[in-house]
């Protein structure tokens, strides 16, 4: 069965800082990997996704994540912080042959200003 | 275009109740996920809807819960019997099918049950 371990419950910045976010995933083989953002009292919105190729993925709102297979990793970063980033953020591993996501406890990030 | 939406958006019932939670998916998706939030928690995997095919329950904590879809259209999750630990945020999402496409899900806003 697949997992997601998030380490970091709550992480705070100071805005302009650089982020990095933890997520570390077990799974069989190369699993499909993702980063949701959930902002207070609103759905979750996909920040970025890996299916394979290039193991640096870019997505929205200037977020990248690299996949790294030998530390079972997919981090997520940033290189300078908003305000507007605060929020929880969710990572979240699919298998191939399969259909549900497994998410991660998540992280919930505060901006200092 | 339009995207997932779910009603109600907030849902206070008492114990020992049922209560039916509506999710209409982005047109054309035929894949059809709930997920259940408890607070400060990742989400759980409850159910899956593919097109025709028998849905996927693994996910279904008690008999308690059932879901129903028509079609490649709405679905309705029903929990009966309310329990206070069945409160929190359940989450739709839906998708494409085939190939990545059915992995990359989109949510909607969630439905917040509290049972008191």
């Amino acid at each position: 069965a697949q997992s997601v371990t998030q380490p970091d419950i709550h992480i705070t910045v100071s805005e302009g800082a650089s982020l990095e976010l933890r997520c570390n995933y077990s799974y069989g083989a190369t699993p499909y990997l993702f980063w949701y953002v959930q902002s207070p009292g609103q759905g979750l919105q996909l920040l970025l996704k890996y299916f394979s190729g290039d193991t640096l993925v870019q997505g929205i709102k200037g977020f990248e994540a690299e996949f790294k297979r030998s530390q079972s990793s997919f981090n997520l970063r940033k290189p300078s912080v908003h305000w507007s980033d605060a929020a929880e953020y969710f990572c979240a591993v699919g298998a191939r042959a399969g259909n549900m996501l497994t998410f991660g406890g998540g992280t919930r990030l505060m901006v200092k200003p | 275009g339009a995207g997932v939406s779910q009603s109600p958006s907030n849902k206070v019932t008492e114990k020992g109740k049922d209560v039916e939670l509506r999710c209409d998916p982005i047109s054309g998706h035929t894949a059809l996920y709930w997920y259940r939030q408890r607070l400060g928690q990742g989400l759980e995997f409850l159910i899956y809807f593919q097109g025709n095919s028998a849905p996927d329950k693994s996910g279904l904590p008690s008999d308690r819960f059932s879901a129903e879809r028509t079609g490649e259209s709405v679905s309705t999750l029903t929990i009966q019997r309310t329990q206070q630990e069945d409160s929190a945020v359940y989450l739709c999402a839906s998708s494409l099918q085939g190939g990545t496409r059915l992995v990359e899900q989109y949510f909607g806003p969630g439905t917040r049950l509290t049972v008191t």
